[in-house]
């Protein structure tokens, strides 16, 4: 089975630009997390789904950011206007939610590392 | 919030050596996770173990809910453990993973 697919891996923009990351979770999962991880601060929740339906952005740093799900397999997160200290390792995580055994492990994306100049 | 602390921060190991890594977490959780992330920055399951013990060939992990910590041994370790280990926590009553700051694992030959 394919694991959690994340686009692009790699983004350089400039400041000021709209960025666009996107998230396919796994087949059959039924919550969706969007993560950012910088050195100072780690990793940290963003933002959160639960059958497509926002539950829990109280970590989206401001409101340049939002993250939508329109489907049950596919996710975005955009910054727009981005600035420099956007630049982070940005993770997309799902969880397979009830009846599975271990509802609640997250797995977890490639990442997508951006960068903006 | 929830605290979340991993020891030791850094470890360094001659191949084939044995290690213990250690997370503290200062309240209930329903969910304890350990990741491992590779030098390219893959975060790799390692257990979901929110409590008892279990193993993954030479990688084993117990989690003693009650008294709020978790380990994990690594034996035998190999070059390509080399990596940060992470212990995340699920709080109770929330949907949240909680990361601790990691233990930097490097296995030279």
């Amino acid at each position: 089975d394919a694991g959690v697919i994340q686009s692009p891996r790699h983004e350089v923009t400039e400041m000021g630009q709209e960025v666009t990351l996107r998230c396919k979770p796994i087949s059959g999962h039924n919550s969706l997390f969007w993560y950012r991880q910088t050195m100072m601060r780690g990793l940290e929740l963003l933002i959160y789904f639960n059958n497509n339906v926002p539950i829990d952005d109280s970590g989206m740093p401001e409101d340049r950011f939002s993250a939508k799900m329109p489907n049950a397999s596919f996710s975005t997160l955009k910054i727009q206007p981005s600035e420099p200290r956007d630049s982070a390792v940005y993770f997309c995580a799902s969880r397979p939610g009830l009846p599975s055994r271990s509802f609640r492990e997250q797995f977890f994306g490639p990442g997508t590392r951006l960068t903006v100049l | 919030g929830i605290q979340v602390e991993q020891s030791p921060p850094d470890l360094i190991l001659q191949e084939g050596a044995n290690s213990t890594l250690r997370c503290n977490f200062s309240d209930s959780v329903n969910n304890l996770q350990w990741f491992h992330q590779n030098p390219w920055g893959q975060l790799i399951n390692l257990f979901y173990i929110p409590s008892g013990t279990k193993q993954n060939g030479r990688l084993s992990a117990t989690t003693v809910a009650t008294e709020r910590y978790s380990l994990l041994y690594i034996s035998s370790s190999q070059t390509t453990d080399s990596g940060v280990y992470f212990c995340a926590v699920d709080p109770d009553n929330t949907d949240k993973l909680i990361f601790g700051t990691g233990t930097r694992l490097q296995v030279f030959p």
